[in-house]
């Protein structure tokens, strides 16, 4: 079994709300990324991380944000939640780019 | 990182093999071949991943063509539980390659 979590696993939150997605593993891996994912539709990678205090955006543009200040920490916020932030967030982590990368649950947010 | 075509989606009978390709006609000497699915909503699984040779596991064999152009998952006894979308993806290792997923292929496994 992986060690990877997300909390909280589902979440509905008002709109202008600034949330704060939590995911942690404890494996030891330099390398963490954040998916989003609409029900049946793609997965997009919208942030990733090379190791403490690195971080990027990627392929889809996202108003969220990350932080990597310990190896086993990969928050995201979104300082005011919109209608539009609805979806699942996935995060995962691997030992290297091209090494097997492991899964949290998701976090599946609604902004009403 | 080259770009890959599956088909969008497959039926398989159950106890019957399931055989997803994969197109990689634009692969380079330094990338591997990686197969994860997608159950539901949950969160990707790695299954297999290979460079030029034909691997196997536990969970299934991966056949890369000999110009590595293509390759076939096979799932050898596919069940109700491997119902997923399975996602055929390269991977650079000289550069800081990124895991993005494509549309992938969406296997219906039927009784």
């Amino acid at each position: 079994e992986a060690d990877i979590y997300q909390t909280p696993r589902y979440l509905v939150i008002g709109t202008g709300k600034k949330i704060t997605l939590e995911c942690s593993q404890t494996m030891g891996h330099d390398k963490m990324y954040w998916y989003q994912q609409d029900p049946g539709m793609e997965l997009h990678l919208i942030h990733y991380s090379y190791g403490v205090n690195s971080t990027e955006k990627g392929d889809l543009s996202s108003e969220s944000t990350v932080s990597r200040i310990r190896t086993e920490h990969f928050p995201l916020t979104l300082e005011s939640a919109r209608p539009s932030h609805t979806s699942q967030y996935l995060c995962a982590s691997s030992v290297g780019w091209y090494t097997e990368a492991f899964f949290g649950q998701g976090t599946r947010l609604t902004v009403v | 990182d080259a770009k890959t075509t599956q088909p969008p989606s497959m039926d398989c009978a159950e106890g019957r093999a399931a055989n997803l390709p994969c197109n990689h006609s634009t692969i380079s000497g330094n990338e591997y071949v990686y197969w994860y699915r997608q159950i539901h909503s949950q969160g990707p699984q790695y299954i297999i991943h290979g460079l030029k040779n034909n691997e196997t596991n536990e969970m299934a064999s991966l056949i890369i063509t000999e110009d590595r152009k293509s390759s076939t998952l096979i799932l050898p006894h596919a069940t109700l539980r491997d119902t997923a979308v399975y996602y055929c993806i390269v991977l650079n290792t000289g550069t800081a390659s990124k895991l993005t997923f494509g549309t992938g292929t969406r296997l219906q496994v039927t009784l």
